[in-house]
């Protein structure tokens, strides 16, 4: 079973909508939480950052941790075409060097005009 | 202020060969750390350096090695490629250690292994 779990997708959705993503980890020692946003051809780009438990809003994204149930999400209000792009969770504990990363397997979504 | 950079672009090799990456970091960064990410799958920690020295790793085999130089840049040598080693090859730079530093990423380099 692998560390971090979230389902690649693809995720479809009308222009407008609300994208809701999601990881679930077993690694109780995470503490650092990341999302990552990465077009094609493209590294991953960070959207947004939650250190321990609780929510984290900027512009349009928000980020959630819920570290009781080891469950992360992130939700992309008012989606535009632009948002078309395969979304990475990835973690860490307190205890990794500060580079080692634990990735999800990305999630790609596709929002339609 | 540059951002990281990674060259080739794409390369094609055969088993068996050696390849080396090369990663610019970031202006002012100090650490780089090399993912590898296999086609529809996140990318997964190779290692980690921090001047000059490698400060973690991921689990792969020795035949995956790297190299800090002053400037901070750095590369990853694979030797005795496998057909499995064909991956987008990610560079991240980031600033300092402890607690969070964003990592920046490079755009890859695509490695065919044929």
């Amino acid at each position: 079973q692998k560390e971090v779990e979230q389902d690649p997708g693809p995720l479809s959705v009308p222009e407008g909508a609300i994208v809701s993503l999601n990881c679930t980890y077993s690694n109780s020692a995470f503490q650092y939480f990341m999302w990552y946003r990465q077009y094609s051809r493209k590294g991953p780009e960070l959207l947004m950052y939650t250190y321990s438990s609780g929510n984290k809003e900027d512009g349009r994204f928000t980020a959630q941790v819920d570290k009781s149930s080891k469950y992360i999400s992130l939700f992309i209000r008012d989606s535009q075409p632009s948002d078309s792009a395969t979304y990475l969770c990835a973690m860490r504990g307190t205890t990794d060097s500060w580079g080692k990363l634990q990735f999800g397997a990305g999630t790609q979504v596709v929002v339609t005009p | 202020e540059t951002g990281v950079t990674q060259s080739p672009t794409h390369l094609i090799k055969t088993r068996g060969q050696q390849v080396t990456l090369r990663c610019s970091s970031q202006s002012g960064h100090n650490t780089v750390s090399w993912y590898q990410q296999a086609l529809g799958q996140g990318p997964q920690f190779i290692f980690q350096y921090y001047r000059e020295e490698e400060n973690g790793r991921g689990n792969f085999p020795p035949r995956f090695s790297g190299l800090q130089f002053p400037n901070y840049s750095s590369e990853l040598n694979v030797n005795a490629l496998e057909l499995d080693d064909s991956a987008l090859y990610l560079c991240a730079s980031s600033l300092g250690q402890g607690g969070y530093n964003e990592q920046f990423f490079g755009p890859g380099t695509r490695l065919t292994v044929l």
